[in-house]
């Protein structure tokens, strides 16, 4: 069975610093890693999409990275502003199941001006 | 740029009563899912659905819960007789095709709050 692990749950920067959120699956078939961003009481936004054949995507201040085999995804935040406080989710699709993505608990970031 | 919405934003009912949760996909998507999140819980796939089938669905997803697509831009989530520990927040995605390429990035809607009293 799929689980998916975020480690820190909760993490408060000051402004400006570079900052790494970690995702840990622990079934390596999987199809495509997808990061997401959680405000409060809001939905979710789609950051980035790595696909598995993929090492790493690259949007703006974020860098996702994902290596497969060792079951691992980063997300890089760099020169992080205070704007970026949100939760940060990872969840992975597998192979052969209907599009079911399979969540972390995410990371609960804080940027402190 | 195009979303996904979902009424209403949020839902009080009392225990035993029926719910419909609506959803509009972006339109030319093919797929289309309900999540669920109770209060400071992991986000919980419940089913997937493509060409008027569910295509998976999970444990939760008993004989309470009912999707429909009735019409070409609408998809609903209906459960026949809410219970308590059904409160949660209710996020419907959608995505333009399950596994080719790049288009298969799942898009969310903003939720609905269903609170069961």
């Amino acid at each position: 069975k799929q689980e998916v692990t975020q480690i820190p749950a909760a993490l408060s920067v000051p402004e400006g610093e570079n900052l790494v959120l970690n995702c840990s699956f622990t079934d390596s078939a999987i199809y495509n890693l997808q990061w997401f961003r959680q405000d409060p009481g809001k939905g979710l936004t789609s950051l980035l999409l790595i696909q598995s054949s993929q090492r790493e995507q690259t949007s703006g201040r974020l860098n996702a990275s994902l290596d497969k085999s060792s079951g691992r995804s980063t997300l890089y935040i760099a020169a992080s502003q205070p704007g970026d406080s949100a939760t940060y989710l990872c969840a992975v699709k597998r192979y052969n199941q209907g599009g079911k993505l399979i969540f972390g608990q995410g990371t609960e970031l804080s940027v402190k001006p | 740029e195009p979303e996904v919405t979902q009424t209403p934003s949020h839902q009080v009912t009392q225990m035993g009563q029926e719910v419909i949760l609506r959803c509009v996909p972006i339109s030319n998507h093919l797929y289309f899912y309900w999540y669920r999140q109770i209060l400071g819980q992991k986000v919980e796939f419940l089913v997937s659905f493509y060409n008027n089938e569910i295509s998976e669905k999970s444990e939760i997803f008993d004989d309470q819960f009912s999707v429909e697509r009735p019409d070409g831009s609408n998809f609903t989530l209906k459960i026949r007789s809410t219970k308590l520990e059904d409160s949660a927040m209710y996020f419907c995605a959608s995505s333009e095709a399950l596994v080719a390429g790049i288009y298969n990035e799942q898009f969310f809607g903003p939720g609905t709050r269903l609170t069961v009293l």
